[in-house]
């Protein structure tokens, strides 16, 4: 069962460079979540979705963008990559976002910007 | 706004002894408790929920109940071997206003063998 599946694993960028970070699940779930997690923190949601078109902002989306055209994939997109944005991003999806439903979460991208 | 506030790591324990993980949460109507863990170099995997008050979540021999006159969820295992040693995060889901999931800052434990 692939469940969510993040790629790349690793990156590294250089400042001001651009990329995105690919995220698809396949379990048919309408909300999708972007996070960051920096060394010895918490989580921190970027931006999240839930449903194809419809995208809405996390605590911290300064930096970043999203697109949700399919139900199965939530890329996030760096426009000018920038060394604050070193850190760890997991992708999630969960089937809704009440009643006790829990987060699937990808293995996580690893991101350096030197 | 909803919060999740849990005991800062780390917590090193010998192996076969006892663990808590305190968990409190501060939330408006009856909100949805979890605790996730996250292995090194690994996203976070559900490890139990408990969906109202009094429930108790169980998974993997660990516990949590869910204890709405004190708004915590604490995690506790009777006997922790080197293989829990990992990241563990307390996290809720409201049901009233906002529906996003709330995470805790994450206590990491380490076992000795």
């Amino acid at each position: 069962n692939a469940g969510v599946t993040q790629t790349p694993k690793f990156r590294i960028l250089k400042i001001g460079q651009s990329m995105t970070l690919q995220c698809t699940q396949d379990m048919n779930h309408n909300y999708m979540y972007w996070y960051r997690q920096d060394p010895g923190m918490g989580l921190k949601l970027i931006y999240y979705s839930v449903g194809a078109g419809i995208t809405d902002k996390g605590e911290v989306p300064n930096g970043y963008n999203v697109s949700r055209s399919t139900t199965e994939d939530f890329p996030l997109r760096l426009e000018l990559a920038a060394p604050s944005q070193t850190s760890v991003y997991f992708c999630a999806s969960s089937s809704d976002d009440r009643g006790g439903q829990p987060q699937h979460f990808g293995d996580g991208t690893r991101l350096s910007i030197l | 706004g909803n919060s999740v506030t849990q005991m800062e790591g780390p917590v090193t324990l010998s192996e076969e002894a006892f663990l808590t993980i305190n968990c409190t949460y501060t939330a408006t109507g009856y909100p949805s408790l979890f605790w996730y863990v996250q292995y090194p170099g690994e996203g976070l995997q559900l490890l139990l929920k408990a969906t109202k008050a009094d429930d108790k979540g169980s998974n993997k021999g660990f516990e949590a109940t869910y204890r709405k006159e004190t708004t915590s969820f604490h995690l506790e295992k009777g006997s922790v071997q080197v293989s829990d040693s990992a990241v563990y995060f307390c996290a809720l889901t409201g049901n009233t206003g906002g529906f996003k999931t709330i995470f805790g800052a994450g206590t990491r434990l380490f076992v000795k063998a």
